[in-house]
């Protein structure tokens, strides 16, 4: 059964340093996010992405976070310069079609800011 | 409350007891999907109601929305240790491509 799948499933870092969480959605889905959750809190929208521009974005995505969409296969969470506060589980999650359609989320990349 | 909140927090039971869940949301919605989450690990998706539907079934899972409440509960029968994970409602609000509001989540303990 396909699935979404990211890399890498730990990543730590220095606070200041960019990052980049990488993420490949399921293969004929077509909209893609990103979403947070910081450790005992509740699972944030970050952003959402359709035919390579970004359709929507939280208060929490700001001018630090950015996606991309490399090539036909991967899509791409980067954070220029991390902050401790960054840290948290980020998921990347994909749907076929918008609308009343299923968001499949992948296993997720624990981002430890140190 | 805030949209997608789930009741009760925790809910500890025994193996072959069903389980319940509710989730309540303050704004309108396009459909509620449950989702599943063992400790530390993804999101599985377990199921989508849309706001025209009323009940939806998918094996042993069951559930029920009522917009005009703005309320949601998902029923586990016959529930087994490997059930134990929390549950979380999310809203589908579309504003361009759809985007999903979590709840807190249920913390969901099936004892052997």
């Amino acid at each position: 059964e396909p699935e979404v799948t990211q890399t890498p499933s730990h990543q730590v870092t220095q606070m200041g340093q960019e990052v980049i969480l990488r993420c490949v959605p399921i293969s004929n889905h077509l909209y893609f996010y990103w979403y947070r959750q910081i450790l005992g809190q509740k699972v944030e929208f970050l952003v959402s992405f359709y035919n390579n521009e970004i359709s929507e974005k939280s208060e929490i995505f700001d001018d630090q976070f950015s996606v991309e969409r490399p090539d036909g296969s991967n899509f791409t969470l980067k954070i220029r310069s991390t902050k401790l506060e960054d840290s948290a589980m980020y998921f990347c999650a994909s749907s076929e079609r918008t609308g009343d359609h299923e968001q499949y989320f992948g296993p997720g990349t624990r981002l430890t800011v140190t | 409350s805030q949209q997608g909140e789930e009741d009760p927090q925790a809910l500890s039971i025994q193996e072959g007891e069903n389980a319940t869940m509710n989730c309540s949301y303050k704004t309108s919605i396009n459909n509620l999907q449950w989702y599943r989450q063992n400790s530390g690990r993804g999101l599985v998706h377990l199921i989508l109601i849309r706001s025209n539907e009323r009940e939806k079934h998918s094996g042993r899972l069951r559930v029920t929305l009522d917009t005009s409440k703005k309320s949601s509960s998902l029923l586990i029968t016959a529930s087994r240790a490997a059930d134990t994970a929390s549950y979380f409602c999310a809203t589908g609000i579309i504003q361009g491509a759809q985007k999903l509001v979590f709840g807190q989540g249920t913390r969901l303990t099936i004892n052997p």
